[in-house]
């Protein structure tokens, strides 16, 4: 079975300082990994996934995240955090197999942007 | 905006009443999930729909139970729930049974079991 860890339940860092959530995962089969953000009172938006090909992914919105298979790792940071970023950051793993289905996420990290 | 709603958006029940989660997408997808988050705690599965049928119950107890009328419309029906059902219930789906498919997840109701 799969496992996540996300070490830091809670992240409070300033306005435009960087930030980095962490996240580690067990599994003893391959896995996809994903980090999802939700906001206050609403449900799940996904942040970024690693599927294969680059190990850094990136989104829109200035949040990257790489893939360590050998620490197996998948932090996310951002360089420079704004204040419509608090919310809480799940990371999550699929297996690559037929099971697919099960996304396994891991404890939360509540990010709060300080001004 | 979401393209996953949910009905209602809170929902208030004694121990004995029967209501039911309503949850609708339009975005052609055919998987479809039932997810229980508690306060300051990740989403927890409790049902999958793949293709309209039940692929995954999650040990989930008889008081809930899915239904999946179409391929756009899900369902929680729920009776004889204990305070400690109390929580958020999302709902989200994805384009199918693969693992590399994003979930699209609703808004989700809250529930409060007096």
């Amino acid at each position: 079975a799969q496992s996540v860890t996300q070490l830091d339940s809670q992240v409070p860092v300033f306005e435009e300082a960087p930030v980095e959530l962490r996240c580690n995962y067990s599994s003893s089969v391959s896995v996809y990994l994903f980090w999802y953000v939700q906001y206050p009172n609403q449900g799940l938006q996904l942040l970024l996934k690693y599927l294969s090909g680059s190990t850094l992914v990136e989104s829109i919105n200035g949040f990257e995240a790489e893939f360590n298979k050998s620490q197996t790792s998948f932090h996310l940071r951002k360089p420079s955090v704004h204040i419509s970023d608090t919310a809480e950051y799940f990371c999550a793993v699929t297996r690559t197999d037929n099971y697919g289905q099960n996304f396994v996420f891991g404890p939360g990290t509540r990010l709060s942007v300080l001004p | 905006d979401t393209e996953v709603t949910q009905t209602p958006k809170h929902l208030v029940m004694g121990m004995t009443n029967k209501k039911s989660l309503k949850c609708e997408q339009h975005m052609g997808h055919r998987a479809m999930y039932w997810y229980k988050q508690k306060a300051k705690k990740p989403p927890e599965l409790m049902f999958v729909y793949s293709y309209e049928k039940l692929s995954i119950n999650e040990s989930v107890p008889s008081r809930f139970s899915p239904e999946c009328p179409n391929s756009s419309l899900l369902n929680l029906h729920l009776h004889a729930l204990q305070p400690e059902d109390s929580a958020l219930y999302l709902c989200a789906s994805s384009q199918g049974p693969s693992a590399t498919g994003e979930l699209f997840f609703g808004e989700g109701s809250r529930l409060t079991v007096l």
